[in-house]
């Protein structure tokens, strides 16, 4: 059984639109969550984190939580071709003390 | 300010033989996590290092082993390859104290042929 699951993609958004990306986890995953970003041969960078219900931003990036859900969200705003990547949702298990990955969503962003 | 690094970048290897890749983790981290990634697929938890030892494992069988340093560096070694085992493997470096804030290394691609 899947503990985190996230829409393959791709998604595709024309240059300076929003992307949104979705994410729900299992209830047996912690209260902390992480996005990465990953370019294709690359390793991942992170580029959100975000502990509580609601929205945190930084920049052009947008995180949301909703645990009753269970259910986390990333939008990046007025998105560049630069920002076409693999997004990595990643729960923080706090039993096993290791975030637990989905298998990301692929954003292509047209110019 | 270093960040974390790894070593070798890539290595072809043939089953049944045995590799170790290298890991420094980011200045002022103490602790080094391992992962597995498969093409295609997000990274998978090996197993974490703190004080040398290891302190947490996924689900991989014991041809899996690490070792970390007093230096915090960290070390993998993974016995009788398989073909399965290509993968990229990634090192994280965090502070035990933080909750899931890790950086990656730029990994090592394995190849096993």
């Amino acid at each position: 059984q899947k503990e985190v699951e996230q829409n393959s993609g791709p998604l595709s958004v024309p240059e300076g639109a929003i992307a949104s990306l979705n994410c729900t986890y299992s209830d047996r995953v912690s209260q902390s969550f992480f996005w990465y970003r990953q370019y294709s041969g690359k390793s991942p960078e992170l580029i959100m984190s975000i502990y509580s219900n609601g929205d945190k931003e930084d920049g052009r990036f947008t995180a949301q939580l909703n645990k009753a859900s269970q259910y986390v969200s990333l939008l990046i705003r007025d998105s560049q071709p630069s920002d076409s990547a693999t997004y990595l949702c990643a729960p923080w298990d706090t039993g096993r003390r290791a975030l637990t990955f989905g298998s990301g969503t692929r954003l292509q962003v047209q110019p | 300010d270093a960040g974390v690094t790894q070593s070798p970048t890539h290595l072809i290897k043939t089953r049944g033989q045995q590799v170790t890749l290298r890991c420094s983790p980011k200045s002022g981290h103490d602790t080094v996590s391992w992962y597995q990634q498969a093409l295609g697929q997000g990274p998978q938890f090996i197993f974490q290092y703190y004080e040398e030892e290891e302190r947490q494992r996924g689900n991989f069988p014991d041809r899996f082993s690490g070792h970390q340093f007093p230096n915090y560096s960290s070390e993998l070694n993974v016995n009788a390859l398989l073909l399965g085992d290509s993968a990229l493997y990634l090192c994280a470096s965090s502070l035990i104290s933080g909750e899931g804030e890790q950086y990656f290394g730029p990994g090592t691609r394995l190849t096993v042929t």
